[in-house]
């Protein structure tokens, strides 16, 4: 079954703008990691941030994690065209097994 | 480089017929997995391996079946049996270490029954 949720499922911004998405998941884990999928591509890592972790930031992305409220937001700033493509939360749990959210598809226009 | 290699790229079967799907490691990862993604749905666990000759079921086995007899090779068999099989198929691979399970994605194969 699969753990996160994201949201919103799709987002469309201008170059220049800040993109936020959300993410939610059910049970503990050891931590959470964002992963984004060009079209027709593979899934590429692009930050993890474990559970006794409140931000973590990666150039120009930022992350938070609650785990109070089982949710992580994945912030892009300043988005450049390339930034266009699907965004998705995977949540490692005790097992070691990924479980990955439907995804946010983001759009940028130029 | 290292990498993971997956092939073919595009695979066209019709009813009935099983397919195998190529998945290549050189990453010397301990860890394989196989995901299903179909439009809308993320990501969902086909099998996963996390030592040569060894293998777990995850959450949509059905219909599918893998072996692991080298590290480096984790081979994904569609059998007639997977009344859906039209998706996109990803193979991955896993250190697990740090006490984090980070993945490295193949590019992908398109299976589409005709």
């Amino acid at each position: 079954s699969q753990q996160g949720e994201e949201d919103p499922q799709a987002l469309s911004i201008q170059e220049g703008e800040n993109a936020t998405m959300n993410c939610s998941y059910k049970t503990s884990i050891n931590n959470l990691q964002w992963y984004r999928q060009n079209s027709g591509r593979g899934l590429v890592h692009l930050i993890l941030i474990r559970s006794n972790e409140r931000e973590k930031h990666s150039g120009r992305l930022r992350v938070t994690l609650d785990t109070s409220k089982k949710s992580s937001s994945l912030l892009i700033t300043a988005s450049r065209a390339a930034d266009t493509a699907s965004y998705f939360c995977a949540s490692d749990m005790v097992d070691y097994k990924l479980s990955f959210g439907a995804g946010t598809t983001v759009t940028v226009r130029a | 480089d290292g990498g993971i290699t997956q092939s073919p790229k595009y695979l066209f079967r019709k009813e009935g017929q099983n397919v195998t799907l190529s998945c290549e490691q050189n990453l010397n990862h301990d860890a394989m997995y196989w995901y299903r993604q179909d439009p809308g749905q993320g990501l969902r666990l086909i099998y996963y391996s996390q030592i040569v000759n060894d293998f777990q079921k995850g959450d949509i086995a059905e219909g599918y079946s893998v072996s692991r007899e080298k590290k480096e090779s984790f081979p994904l068999t569609v059998t007639s049996a997977q009344k859906n099989p039209t998706a996109f198929y990803l193979c991955a691979s896993s250190t697990q270490g740090s006490g984090a399970n980070v993945l490295t994605f193949g590019a992908g194969s398109r299976l589409t029954v005709l």
